[in-house]
């Protein structure tokens, strides 16, 4: 079965840039697409990044998404880092019975 | 405006039953499907299952099945999620969600299970 891996934690300065990844085990990353949301605590996940590197309106164009076949990972690059963008990052996508598949999350830290 | 409805927090003894609601507005609810996701006290997102408002066909992440129940009210654009036996471990928070890629997603529902 699908599962997807992402680092627990990732901290920066603010006006760095940072990457997460969210590496596909049991099958390939590009075969569906790749859904990114931030979760500020307390709050409901939101929506950054989907169809693997698309930005909905209204999110910063500092947020971009990309896939890598050879490390059959998806990436969420966030630059000019802000203490705004602290928060749990998940990594979606779907498995081959359309059921949804998470990460575990990412906890980024702005210092 | 697209947007998902869910019901207030509940707080429920070990053994009750309890169903929460999701509405949809905005947009045509029996287009899309609608998934349930459960959040633990500070832990990650777990997709519960989903349901089709067009035909109510289910399809449960066997981490739920036969814990839980999805159902749906089509004539009130509205998805269900019950429990016929809580327990403590059901504490959390659950979401729905619209099942695409939108990033449709509903505020959150915390269901508090304690003696």
């Amino acid at each position: 079965n699908f599962m997807l891996t992402q680092p627990h934690s990732v901290s920066a300065s603010p006006g760095k840039t940072i990457t997460v990844s969210c590496t596909g085990s049991g099958g390939s990353i590009a075969d569906n697409f790749v859904q990114w949301y931030q979760q500020r605590p307390g709050s409901a996940p939101i929506i950054v990044i989907f169809d693997d590197d698309q930005r909905p309106s209204g999110v910063p164009d500092r947020f971009s998404g990309s896939i890598d076949r050879s490390s059959n990972s998806a990436y969420l690059t966030i630059s000019g880092l802000k203490t705004e963008d602290e928060a749990d990052y998940y990594c979606q996508s779907y498995d081959l019975s359309d059921s949804w598949v998470f990460g575990g999350g990412t906890k980024l830290t702005v210092l | 405006e697209v947007q998902l409805v869910q019901s207030e927090a509940e707080v429920k003894k070990p053994g009750e039953s309890l169903k929460i609601s999701c509405t949809g507005s905005g947009y045509g609810f029996v287009s899309y499907g609608i998934s349930w996701v459960r959040q633990l006290p500070g832990k990650g997102l777990e997709w519960m299952g989903r349901i089709d408002p067009s035909d109510s066909y289910t399809n449960y992440s066997p981490s739920f099945r036969g814990r839980v129940t999805i159902s749906v009210d089509k004539s009130t654009s509205t998805a269900f999620l019950q429990w016929s036996s809580l327990e403590a471990s059901d504490t959390a928070v659950y979401y729905c969600a619209r099942h695409d890629d939108s990033g449709t997603w509903g505020q959150g529902t915390l269901v508090i299970v304690s003696s």
